[in-house]
């Protein structure tokens, strides 16, 4: 495996539902970042972890809730959500320092909420 | 206020028409400036980092190039297997280093 793989890719789920979506990196980065794509729009940031703490989180719904457990995987579980909510969601890893720190996505999660 | 600006929003090109797509950025302090195509439902493929202005990088038909205001994705002779999304990033030197401003992006086809 290489690069940034999310898991899984295609993900349909009631408003009651609980699910996750799964992303672990082989790039031996130090940050993680989950993203949200809407028709249209810039990409949204969500969460950002890095060495496993998060540092960044904007203003997301509780009923969005992410999980690093070490620096390689990153989970972000559903509960809840709202059809508004349905979109691609990404998962990313950069290593930061130094210059510009090229941010690396996965294939993505296509949510669609019912 | 840090902003990225991509146009056109849609490019319709012939095969081997040639042309170029523009990333417009206003950010007090440039870290990185990054371009990335993306298929309909996948993530984006990360394809050049430019660091500062003159800077110039290039792969098969594809070449990036940069200013102190804007950076041009040049196609040369594109084939219908470009066709797709291409995405301008900047990551100002003033933010966080986990801080990416992303344009909307500018959907290519290439017709055969």
């Amino acid at each position: 495996e290489t690069g940034v793989t999310q898991t899984p890719r295609h993900l349909v789920m009631g408003m009651t539902n609980k699910k996750s979506l799964k992303c672990e990196q082989h790039l031996g980065h130090n940050a993680m970042y989950w993203y949200k794509q809407s028709a249209k729009k810039p990409l949204e940031l969500m969460f950002v972890y890095s060495l496993e703490e998060r540092v960044e989180n904007n203003s997301v719904p509780s009923r969005f809730s992410p999980e690093c457990p070490n620096s390689s995987h990153l989970f972000l579980h559903l509960h809840t959500l709202q059809p508004e909510d349905s979109a691609l969601y990404l998962c990313a890893s950069s290593q930061v320092g130094g210059l510009g720190n090229t941010i690396y996505f996965g294939e993505g999660s296509w949510l669609t909420v019912v | 206020e840090d902003q990225v600006t991509q146009s056109p929003e849609a490019l319709r090109l012939q095969e081997g028409e040639s042309s170029s797509l523009n990333c417009s950025y206003t950010v007090s302090g440039l870290r990185g400036l990054f371009w990335y195509r993306q298929d309909p439902g996948k993530g984006p493929e990360f394809l050049f980092t430019l660091y500062s202005a003159g800077e110039e990088k290039e792969k098969e038909r594809l070449k990036a190039t940069l200013t102190k205001k804007e950076s041009f994705l040049h196609i040369t002779a594109p084939k219908p297997e470009d066709s797709a999304t291409y995405l301008c990033a900047v990551q100002p030197t003033t933010s966080g280093t986990y801080k990416y401003i992303f344009g909307t992006g500018t959907r290519l086809k290439v017709l055969a």
